[in-house]
């Protein structure tokens, strides 16, 4: 199948830093992506949609301007969750679709990215 | 509004016992379902596609319309099926996809 993988896999900062994590289409090219939040012990929650080329797509109640989203291009798209709080710990997940695989839309998912902020 | 629902956070079953995990969703127009299926260490991946209607690992779904449900079914549960099962509904044509709460299921010897 498609691979998407993530970097940092696990990352630490200091409250009120910014952190950047990456979410990378290895085999394929992906036009949109899709970022996640998933609590301890709790289901996804979508966060954003992300469009190559264009502004992400917010869901209700999460801050554009807290989580930045960058899809700049067809295999890279990046999250900053900036000036973070302890409450931004959480489990982040990147997932994309290949628009060539078929018509089913299946997600390919990246393995997470766990940020804690002290 | 879009909804889906999995009553059971936990569900556990023998070896060789039969298992079905609930999904019941709440979604304007004709949504496409997937099960997606996380094992222990692993990322997120795909089981099955409602409109594949194909059997993975033993496993199958059904939507049904009137009832607004894509249960998951096994006829034989094996160790190895234990994992975290995720009902997952996308609008028809659509790119975003939502998920359940979750259900961990824990397949005993």
């Amino acid at each position: 199948g498609a691979v998407v993988s993530q970097h940092p896999s696990w990352v630490i900062c200091k409250s009120g830093t910014s952190v950047k994590i990456e979410c990378r289409s290895l085999d394929f090219q992906a036009t949109t992506m899709f970022w996640y939040r998933q609590f301890p012990k709790q289901s996804l929650m979508l966060m954003a949609t992300s469009n190559e080329g264009s502004k992400a797509t917010y869901e209700q109640g999460v801050e554009k301007d807290k989580f930045l989203i960058n899809h700049a291009s067809l295999t890279l798209s990046t999250l900053t969750v900036t000036s973070a709080h302890p409450e931004d710990s959480s489990f982040y997940i990147c997932s994309a679709r290949d628009p060539w695989r078929g018509l089913a839309g299946e997600l390919f998912f990246g393995e997470g990215s766990r940020l804690t902020v002290l | 509004a879009q909804r889906v629902t999995q009553p059971e956070k936990l569900l556990s079953v023998f070896k060789g016992a039969p298992v079905e995990l609930k999904c019941n969703y709440s979604y304007s127009g004709s949504p496409e379902l997937f099960w997606y299926v996380q094992y222990s260490r692993q990322r997120l991946q795909l089981l099955l596609r409602h409109i594949s209607r194909e059997s993975i690992k033993g496993f199958t779904a059904d939507l049904n319309k009137g009832e607004t449900s894509f249960h998951l079914k096994k006829p034989f549960a094996q160790e190895e099926d234990s994992a975290m099962y995720y009902c997952a509904p996308r609008r028809a044509g659509g790119f975003k996809t939502i998920f359940g709460a979750g259900t961990r299921l824990f397949v005993k010897a």
